[in-house]
């Protein structure tokens, strides 16, 4: 079975441009979840939708970051205009009912 | 709100040697799930187990244990004679029980970075 999949797997662009992360959950999940892992603040999340609706966004660091979910099968995080700060690894992840949270391989995002 | 906090930063052992990394939570709920999840050095975050709030019994999977103690609010993970393997950050995780299907967020703790030498 595949597992979550996320493009890009790495992603180098400059201060000021727009930034598009995707994510596929797997197949049947029902949520799906954001995570940004930086070494000074570790794993946080950002965002999750439940039935493709954003439930909890209060992790956004602001309005620089939006996130969409048009279908179960697709969800996309956007930087605009990204900034050095943003430079880190974003998982995204999907579960079912049960609360069990399967990650994706992660975008290491660098913004110079 | 909810923390977790994994006090050992780094811990590193020869192989074979038995280590346990430790895992203290808070939480206002009665019902909640703990995880632990590992990610090795080439960065995917791997599930290892999840427990419910309900249910103390330590669990045994080949070389690894975990010993849940709401007493303390502990959900402590052993490795029985570690291999290089081995070798990883391990996250420990908190999330909200629920109803009606919702899911609920994550907390992590800061990760364990286990160095396991040759």
């Amino acid at each position: 079975d595949a597992g979550v999949i996320q493009s890009p797997r790495h992603e180098v662009t400059e201060m000021g441009q727009e930034v598009t992360l995707r994510c596929k959950p797997i197949s049947g999940h029902n949520s799906l979840f954001w995570y940004r892992q930086t070494m000074m603040r570790g794993l946080e999340l950002l965002i999750y939708f439940n039935n493709n609706v954003p439930i909890d966004d209060s992790g956004m660091p602001e309005d620089r970051f939006s996130a969409k979910m048009p279908n179960a099968s697709f969800s996309t995080l956007k930087i605009q205009p990204s900034e050095p700060r943003d430079s880190a690894v974003y998982f995204c992840a999907s579960s079912l009912r049960d609360n069990e949270q399967f990650f994706g391989p992660g975008t290491r995002l660098t913004v110079l | 709100a909810q923390k977790v906090t994994q006090a050992q930063t780094e811990i590193s052992v020869v192989e074979k040697e038995d280590v346990t990394l430790d895992c203290v939570y808070e939480t206002r709920d009665t019902t909640y799930y703990l995880f632990w999840y590992k990610q090795p050095p080439s960065g995917e975050l791997v599930f290892l187990i999840r427990r419910n709030s309900f249910d103390e019994q330590n669990e045994i999977s080949g070389r690894y244990s975990w010993n849940f103690q709401k007493s303390t609010s502990s959900f402590n993970f052993t490795i029985t004679a570690s291999q290089v393997v081995d070798s990883a950050v391990y996250f420990c995780a908190l999330s909200e029980g629920n109803s009606g299907g919702s899911n609920y967020k994550l907390t992590f703790g800061k990760g364990t970075l286990l160095t396991v030498n040759p």
